[in-house]
């Protein structure tokens, strides 16, 4: 099973702050994605990126988020300006083909 | 993508055999069934997938029914690791695809 890790674990900021979050896959995959789950509530698709640009991204994927592999190798998710309800853990999955897609351990996102 | 029907929460004892069922009246063609668990609060983890064939790794089996409308993923020795949110969820069968999360069915696993 590839692996995937996720820094950093836990991620508490201000309201109106700008985090990154990074998912770092340990081989090379094609497809990328991330996914957020507010506490007590379903696992929620944001954005999927293939070839260097975003393939599909839903309705909770604002102007506020952005996604870039800066250097090849990490995947990272921007919030620019945080607000409350984005407080969730936020899960990088990674896939090769066919749909099977590995999930990360997540970043817990606390927002103040 | 097709919708899925799960049971909200199930239980088995250790050892046993845990059956999760899981309905998808809708699902097409090119279409697939894959299985997912989280575990408390972790990522979520790949199981199994299929197309039509029934298919079995070292993780579980997923017996899909003949015209697919249904499919049971079958953990054949449950252990209280296995507790866990089993997540049923019809994919295309193109890459790439996100994956739409139910509510899953509760599987508790008592000792």
């Amino acid at each position: 099973e590839p692996e995937v890790t996720q820094t950093p674990s836990h991620q508490v900021t201000q309201m109106g702050q700008e985090v990154i979050l990074r998912c770092v896959p340990i081989s090379n995959h094609l497809y990328f994605y991330w996914y957020r789950q507010i506490l007590g509530q379903k696992v929620e698709f944001l954005v999927s990126f293939y070839n260097n640009e975003i393939s599909e991204k839903s309705e909770i994927f604002d102007d506020q988020f952005s996604v870039e592999r800066p250097d090849g190798s990490n995947f990272t998710l921007k919030i620019r300006s945080t607000k409350l309800e984005d407080s969730a853990m936020y899960f990088c999955a990674i896939g090769l083909a066919a749909d099977t897609q590995y999930f990360g351990p997540g970043t817990r996102l606390t927002v103040l | 993508d097709a919708k899925t029907t799960q049971p909200p929460s199930m239980d088995c004892a250790e050892g046993r055999a845990a059956n999760l069922p899981c309905n998808h009246s809708t699902i097409s063609g090119n279409e697939y069934v894959y299985w997912y668990r989280q575990i408390h609060s972790q990522g979520p983890q790949y199981i199994i997938h299929g197309l039509k064939n029934n298919e079995t790794n070292e993780m579980a089996s997923l017996i899909i029914t003949e015209d697919r409308k249904s499919s049971t993923l079958i953990l054949p020795h449950a252990t209280l690791r296995d507790t866990a949110v089993y997540y049923c969820i019809v994919v295309r069968g193109s890459s790439g695809d996100k994956l739409t999360f139910g509510t899953g069915t509760r599987l508790a696993v008592r000792p």
